[in-house]
C-alpha cells in the first residue's frame, strides 16, 4: 500500500523560529490535508491543499501533486503550535492514510 | 453550529467484551469516518459510511463493523475485544455530494481494554 512519510520526525524550536514540514508519498494521492493534534488528542484541520498553495495567517502549505510531496510552513511560531502535526491522503478516492507525524515543540 | 461529537468520552471494557461507539457529524455533514489511533502513532483508517453503506475500508478484521443512520450519525462497533484495541477511536465527518471535501474531526473515543 501507499506509504506517506513525514520530516522531520521531530523538531524543537524557539518562539518566533520558522518551520518547514514536509509529506512525501509513495505513490499518488488525493484530498490530501494537513491536521494539528493538540495535547488532548483533538485534531483540527489546517489545510485542504490537494493542489497548490493556501495561506491562513502564520501558516501556508504547498502540494506538489506531480512529484508526490507536500510542504506546511510555520512561521513566528508560538508555543500553542506545539503538538503533532500530520498529513493525510487518499489513495483512489476515500481510502485515507495518514503520515507518521512530525512532533512540534515550541519553546518560550 | 455543533461540531463532531462523540460519546462516550471514555471506556473501560475487558477482553472478549463489546464495545458500541457513537458519532454524530458536523451540521450539513453527509459522510462519516472512522479512525483507530494507537498510543504514539498515527489514525489509522478503519471505514468510511456515506448513503447508510460502507463505501470504503481500510485494514482492520471483520471485528470491526459500522451502521450509518437516515440522519448521517453513526455507530462503531467491535466485537470479540482485544488488548490491542485500547486506542482514541476519532470520528470524522465531511460533504460528499459535491466530491472528497474537507474533513472535520471528534474530541474522540478512548477505549481501554483490560
Amino acid at each position: 500500500g501507499i506509504q506517506v512519510e513525514q520530516s522531520p520526525p521531530d523538531l524543537i524550536l524557539q518562539e518566533g523560529a520558522n518551520s518547514t514540514l514536509r509529506c512525501n508519498f509513495s505513490d499518488s494521492v488525493n484530498n490530501l490535508q494537513w491536521f494539528h493534534q493538540n495535547p488532548w488528542g483533538q485534531l483540527i484541520n489546517l489545510f485542504y491543499i490537494p493542489s497548490g498553495t493556501k495561506q491562513n495567517g502564520r501558516l501556508s502549505a504547498t502540494t506538489v501533486a506531480t512529484e508526490r510531496y507536500s510542504l506546511l510552513y510555520i512561521s513566528s511560531s508560538q508555543t500553542t503550535d506545539s503538538g503533532v502535526y500530520f498529513c493525510e491522503g487518499a489513495s483512489g478516492t476515500y481510502k485515507y492514510i495518514f503520515g507518521t507525524g512530525t512532533r512540534l515543540k515550541v519553546l518560550a | 453550529d455543533a461540531g463532531v461529537t462523540q460519546s462516550p468520552t471514555h471506556l473501560i471494557k475487558t477482553r472478549g467484551q463489546q464495545v458500541t461507539l457513537r458519532c454524530s457529524p458536523k451540521s450539513g455533514h453527509d459522510t462519516v469516518s472512522w479512525y483507530q489511533q494507537a498510543l504514539g502513532q498515527g489514525p489509522q483508517f478503519i471505514f468510511q459510511y456515506y448513503e447508510e453503506e460502507e463505501r470504503q475500508r481500510g485494514n482492520f478484521p471483520d471485528r470491526f463493523s459500522g451502521h450509518q443512520f437516515p440522519n448521517y450519525s453513526s455507530e462503531l462497533n467491535v466485537n470479540a475485544l482485544l488488548l490491542g484495541d485500547s486506542a482514541l477511536y476519532l470520528c470524522a465527518s465531511s460533504l460528499s455530494r459535491r466530491g472528497p471535501d474537507t474533513q472535520y474531526f471528534g474530541p474522540g473515543t478512548r477505549l481501554t481494554v483490560l
